[in-house]
């Protein structure tokens, strides 16, 4: 079945600067991949997706980079704010499996 | 309107109770799920249905029974609950079972076993 890493677990950064958060996967036909944010005691939401015939996907602050030769995509958030302080989790779906396998997730602290 | 919702919020119960969790949604979608999620954050897909047909059904004890009476409707009953059984159940949609479109989450079941 699929796997999907996440990298880095931790992340903390200043008010404004740019986080970035990196996940692998490992089956080639997986074509889906969403990136959720969970708040502290709230549900994940959908942030941002992308598929596998688009390289890159904007969506103001944040991007998503997919490199599918290398079976790697990326969750830029520029200009931090402390709101963006949440966990975020990436994950990859689409194959004959028929679900989405998560990240392990990545705890962003965004300081003031 | 919440488009995903799931009661109770909270449950507190001893260990061997038997207890059930409920969602629905009114989004439409043709797929639900269950996902745990333990102390450390990794959310685990426990269950999928489609059309009140079971599709997804991973390494879960038998103790977990997922029951879905039409497609908006997915309950989740728990027998004999241990201490770690103890987590967040979330309940999630998606508008078919092919997991190429996002998923919408309720706001999660909180399980805790004395």
């Amino acid at each position: 079945g699929e796997n999907v890493e996440q990298h880095p677990s931790t992340l903390s950064v200043q008010e404004g600067d740019s986080a970035v958060i990196k996940c692998t996967y490992s089956d080639s036909a997986s074509n889906y991949f969403p990136w959720y944010k969970q708040e502290l005691g709230k549900r994940p939401q959908l942030i941002i997706d992308i598929r596998s015939n688009v390289g890159e996907k904007k969506d103001q602050r944040i991007a998503v980079t997919l490199n599918k030769t290398a079976k790697h995509f990326s969750l830029h958030i520029t200009e931090t704010q402390p709101e963006d302080s949440a966990v975020y989790f990436c994950a990859a779906g689409g194959t004959s499996y028929g679900k989405l396998t998560f990240g392990q997730g990545t705890i962003l602290t965004v300081h003031p | 309107d919440t488009a995903v919702s799931q009661t109770p919020k909270y449950l507190v119960t001893q260990m061997g109770n038997d207890k059930s969790i409920k969602c629905e949604q009114n989004l439409g979608h043709d797929t639900m799920y269950w996902y745990k999620q333990d102390s450390k954050k990794f959310l685990k897909i426990m269950f999928s249905y489609n059309n009140k047909e079971l599709i997804i059904n991973e390494t879960v004890p038998n103790r977990f029974s997922p029951k879905s009476p039409d497609k908006a409707h997915l309950n989740l009953h728990i027998n004999s609950l241990e201490l770690g059984d103890s987590a967040v159940y979330f309940c999630a949609s998606s508008p078919s079972r092919a997991a190429t479109q996002p998923q919408h989450f309720g706001d999660g079941t909180r399980l805790s076993i004395l």
